[in-house]
This record gives C-alpha cells, sequence and structure tokens, in this order.
C-alpha cells in the first residue's frame, strides 16, 4: 500500500503571501489530521477532516483552513503568511475503523515564510 | 498543566544501553498509546500501539501502559546509532479520536 503523499516537499514564501498544501491519504483512510511543527512548539495540532468534515480543530487562527474532498484527499490553506508560520507541516491519515486511530504521516511540507 | 508531559531531553547513551522513555498524562479516559520515531526532517513514524494497560513487545522495543499511575513507557534494548531520533508518545481516549502529544524525547545513542 502507498504510504501518505504530501506536496509540495519544500516551499519558499513571502510575509503576506498564501499558500496551498496538498496531501494524499493511506488508500481507505477517510480520515486526515494536519499538524505544525516546529522546534520550539513541537507537533501543534491544526485540524482533521473525515469524510469532507471537519471533526476537531485546534487553537490556530482563521488564516488556517482546510478542506478534504470525496476522495478523502485534503488541502491545507494559510492566507496572509507570516514570518512564524514557517515550520514542516505534516499530514496524517487513519482509518478510524473500530476504534483503532493510530496515524500514519506523510513525509510533511517545509514551508519557508520570508 | 499540559494533559502529557514529556521530557525533552536530550538523553545520551551509549551503544548497546537499554533506553527507558517515559510520559506522563492526566486525563484517565485516555486508553489508546502510542509511540512515535521521528528522525531529523522526516515525518514521525508509528512505532507501538496499545490499547488499555499491560506490555507489548516488538523486537527489542517494548511499550508498557500503567493507568493506575497514569504513566507509559517505551523501552529500548541494545540500543544502536540507529536509534538516535526524537521519540513522542500520544494518546487518545475512546470517545474521541484526537490524539493528544507529548513534546518528544530527543534521543543520542553514543557509539
Amino acid at each position: 500500500k502507498a504510504g501518505v503523499t504530501q506536496t509540495p516537499r519544500y516551499l519558499i514564501k513571502t510575509r503576506g503571501q498564501q499558500v496551498t498544501l496538498s496531501c494524499s491519504p493511506i488508500s481507505g483512510h477517510r480520515s486526515v489530521s494536519w499538524y505544525q511543527q516546529t522546534p520550539g512548539q513541537g507537533l501543534q495540532f491544526l485540524f482533521e477532516y473525515f469524510s469532507e468534515t471537519q471533526r476537531n480543530k485546534g487553537n490556530f487562527p482563521g488564516r488556517f483552513s482546510g478542506r478534504q474532498f470525496s476522495n478523502s484527499r485534503s488541502e491545507m490553506n494559510v492566507s496572509t503568511l507570516e514570518l512564524g508560520d514557517s515550520a514542516l507541516y505534516l499530514c496524517a491519515s487513519s482509518s478510524r475503523i473500530t476504534g483503532r486511530n493510530e496515524q500514519f504521516f506523510g513525509p510533511g511540507t517545509r514551508l519557508t515564510v520570508l | 498543566q499540559k494533559e502529557v508531559e514529556q521530557d525533552p531531553g536530550p538523553l545520551s547513551v551509549p551503544e548497546g544501553a537499554i533506553v527507558s522513555l517515559n510520559c506522563t498524562y492526566s486525563n484517565s479516559a485516555f486508553q489508546y498509546f502510542m509511540w512515535y520515531r521521528q528522525y531529523s526532517r522526516k515525518g514521525p513514524e508509528l512505532l507501538m500501539y496499545t490499547y488499555s494497560s499491560g506490555n507489548k513487545e516488538d523486537g527489542r522495543f517494548t511499550a508498557q501502559v500503567d493507568k493506575s499511575s497514569k504513566y507509559i513507557s517505551l523501552f529500548i534494548r541494545d540500543s544502536q546509532p540507529s536509534d538516535s531520533a526524537t521519540y513522542l508518545c500520544a494518546m487518545s481516549a475512546r470517545s474521541n479520536y484526537q490524539l493528544i502529544w507529548g513534546a518528544g524525547t530527543k534521543l543520542i545513542i553514543k557509539p
């Protein structure tokens, strides 16, 4: 089975721009979660989508948004980029079947905001 | 106070030593416990998945859950330099699939 894929792997943007990141989950997985990881803050939960609906949301400003498509692929958008948004953005998929909720991560997208 | 506490380290041990990594938590509803390993500039990789209390072994790795003490551990036997990574614990309640994460412990195995 193919793993979780994320595109692009690297991005460089300037302050004020917006960015869209993409995630394709493991085949058959319907849950996609997004995380921001920085050296100082560790792994911070952004949001989770399941069957195209946002099920959980972390404590991030409204500039961070996401969506999930009918094929379970997900996108994350950050508008009006700030320097502090520089981070590794990780996507994780989960099957959410019979109570098992372990998550499988993609390689991440490294975003640098200049 | 955070729901999950994990010492960020770094923890430095010689090759061949037994490593003990730990997390404590405050929510007694947590029933699913996971350990992930993350190499530098990579995504986390699931190592161990445990439901409720008890031990689980997989090769050189043993995961232990003590729900009465709200304490989980990951033991690594015969540690290798390739085990050098950050180890994150994660857990969740039965009623909510959202994982709550520890800060991660950076482990360094010295040859």
